[in-house]
Parts: structure tokens; C-alpha cells; sequence
């Protein structure tokens, strides 16, 4: 089946730093992922959505700026939290979508716990 | 604009006893419906969908769940739960459109008890 491997799984960061986090489609085509962050106990909210080569389309509230996202291939879909602040400790999920083979699912990564101090 | 509503914000249940998660979704559109299983620390883990078709869709690990568009609704429902169900539940809509964003509801903590 559809596998997304999530990386890092873990990461702790100083404040001001900034921290990638990566997305990979290990044995299917991504045209489209997605982002989401949450909260403890909460529900995922939606980031932002990424088409392979283009910009991404941030939901509203999210700030562009400070999440980065690029999407640069089919299989590879990446977050930079820029200038991170204790505030932006979460935890972030990816999401690809095959849009290729007709089957409509969204595939999964296992998170990735950031945390700021 | 869709929503989703998950109407229980945590459910309590015996092990071996039946339980029902209960999701509404609001939607102009057509939709496609999912059930989503997140343990501790974890990605999601689909435990089935609703594309078209029958109504009544089965899931892995014996879960089934009823699509029923006159009341909107997206029920997930097991009839012998397992100390291992203990999670958190799910449900979520996407629409047919370009970008097929999923939106969730807010969840549901199912707690299986011995």
C-alpha cells in the first residue's frame, strides 16, 4: 500500500532557529500534499496544500512567511518553520494524495513532534 | 463551506461491548467521507471511506460505518470493541473539487475499559 515517510519524528530547537521537516511518497506519486498541525488533544487543522511545482495555498491565519513550504517534486514535499518561537511547538502531519492512479485516498505520515525551548 | 462534527467528545465503553462514534458533516457539494484512527504519537490510519456506492462501508479491524445522506450523517460503529481500540477517532470530509482538501472533525477519544 501507500506509504509516507515523515522525518524527523522528533526535534527539539532554540529559539530563532529554524527547522525542516520532510515529507517523502515512498512508492507513489504525490501530486498534491497537505499540512497540518496539532494541537494537544485537538483536532488537525488544516496549513496549507501543495501542488507538485507550484506555490503553496496557506489556509487563512497561517502566516506564509513563517511556514515554508516547498514542493519541489512528486515524491517530496518539505515545511521550514522559520524563526521558530516556543509558540510553534506542535505537532505537524503530512499528507499525499495520489492523484495519478484514480484512487482517491490520502495517505498519512507518522508526525513530527517540534518542540521550541 | 464543509464542516464536520463529531457530537462526543470522549466515549467510555466495557471491552467486548459494542460502541457507535457519531459524525455529522455539513456540505453543499458532494463529499467523500473517511474514519481515521490516531494512537499516541502517531500519523493517522484510514479505517475506511465512503466514495460512492453501498452505503454501509466496512474498515479494517471490524469497523463499518453507514453513510446516510438524509440525515448527514457518517456513523462509525463496531459491535465488539477491544482493549486495543483505545484511541483517538477521526472522522473527516473532502470534496470533489480541484484541491479535495480533507477537514476534520474534532475527534473523538474512544476508552476502552475492562
Amino acid at each position: 500500500g501507500a506509504v509516507v515517510s515523515q522525518h524527523p519524528s522528533r526535534v527539539i530547537c532554540k529559539s530563532g532557529t529554524s527547522v525542516k521537516i520532510e515529507c517523502r511518497s515512498l512508492d507513489f506519486q504525490a501530486t498534491t500534499m497537505f499540512w497540518y498541525r496539532q494541537f494537544p488533544k485537538k483536532s488537525l487543522m488544516l496549513m496549507a496544500t501543495s501542488n507538485e511545482g507550484s506555490k503553496a495555498t496557506y489556509e487563512q491565519g497561517v502566516e506564509k512567511d513563517k511556514f515554508l513550504i516547498n514542493h519541489a517534486s512528486l515524491t517530496l514535499s518539505t515545511l521550514t518553520v522559520t524563526s521558530a518561537h516556543p509558540e510553534d511547538s506542535s505537532f505537524y502531519i503530512c499528507s499525499a494524495r495520489d492523484g495519478f492512479s484514480g484512487l482517491y485516498g490520502y495517505t498519512f505520515g507518522s508526525g513530527t513532534r517540534l518542540t521550541v525551548v | 463551506a464543509q464542516s464536520v462534527t463529531q457530537l462526543d467528545s470522549q466515549v467510555p465503553v466495557f471491552e467486548e461491548a459494542p460502541v457507535e462514534l457519531r459524525c455529522n458533516y455539513s456540505s453543499s457539494v458532494s463529499v467523500y467521507l473517511f474514519w481515521y484512527v490516531q494512537y499516541p504519537n502517531q500519523g493517522l490510519q484510514l479505517l475506511l471511506k465512503y466514495l460512492s456506492g453501498s452505503t454501509l462501508v466496512k474498515g479494517i479491524n471490524g469497523f463499518e460505518a453507514e453513510f446516510n445522506k438524509s440525515q448527514t450523517s457518517f456513523h462509525l460503529r463496531k459491535p465488539s470493541v477491544h482493549i486495543s481500540d483505545t484511541a483517538e477517532y477521526f472522522c473527516a470530509v473532502s470534496n470533489s473539487g480541484n484541491t479535495g482538501k480533507l477537514i476534520f472533525g474534532q475527534g473523538t477519544t474512544l476508552q476502552v475499559k475492562p
